[in-house]
């Protein structure tokens, strides 16, 4: 069983549809969760950044954690054209000698 | 402009014929990583360095090896490329471990025949 499950996808919505993306993790020393949004041909970038459990909102984009649950999602409201790319959630724990462990990312893509 | 710079972006090779991927950063960052992207497995960690001449093995090392002797520079270098090296590569780096903010290289797309 991996550490981070994320479905895969591709999920397709039309634009203005609000958009959920979630992974589930087995390893309860996570404690920093992460959403990096990748564009095709692109290195990942930081989109959403969350310490522990709660809820985070930047503008359109949401991510919340439940770490009773070991789950985390990000919700993406009236979605655009541009928001098509590959989301990956990512986790580290104080244990992980700084590394990021991966979920395998879910391919968005938002029809005009 | 903040950013990684990864050389080459593309790359076709032979098995065997030793080849050096090179990353450079120009953040001061302390912590660099390599990972490998595969299709269904996300990104792996290959090798990171908390600091110049301090490096250790993430996930996946086997087959490949690393130097970090400037801060700013962390090559990855395969002694012998097998077709099982065939991955999209990125670099990262941040400015204390992954646990802040990671800005990733553009990739370099690497197989190997």
């Amino acid at each position: 069983q991996k550490e981070v499950e994320q479905d895969p996808g591709p999920l397709s919505v039309p634009e203005g549809a609000i958009v959920s993306l979630n992974c589930t993790y087995s390893n309860s020393a996570f404690q920093y969760f992460m959403w990096y949004r990748q564009y095709s041909r692109k290195g990942p970038e930081l989109l959403m950044y969350t310490y522990s459990s709660g809820n985070k909102e930047d503008g359109r984009f949401t991510a919340q954690v439940d770490k009773s649950s070991k789950y985390i999602s990000l919700f993406i409201r009236d979605s655009q054209p541009s928001d098509s790319a590959t989301y990956l959630c990512a986790m580290s724990g104080y244990n992980q000698g700084g590394k990021l462990i991966f979920g395998q990312g879910t391919e968005l893509s938002v029809k005009p | 402009e903040a950013q990684v710079t990864q050389n080459p972006r593309y790359l076709i090779t032979v098995t065997g014929k030793k080849l050096t991927v090179t990353c450079s950063q120009n953040m001061n960052h302390e912590y660099m990583s390599w990972y490998r992207q595969d299709p269904g497995l996300g990104l792996r960690q290959i090798y990171y360095s908390m600091n110049v001449e301090v490096t250790d093995k993430g996930d996946v090392p086997e087959g490949y090896k690393v130097s970090r002797k400037e801060k700013r520079n962390f090559p990855l270098i395969l002694e012998s490329p097998s077709p099982n090296q065939t991955s999209l590569y990125f670099c990262a780096s941040s400015p204390a471990g992954m646990n802040t903010e990671a800005f990733f290289g553009q990739g370099t797309r690497l197989t190997v025949v």
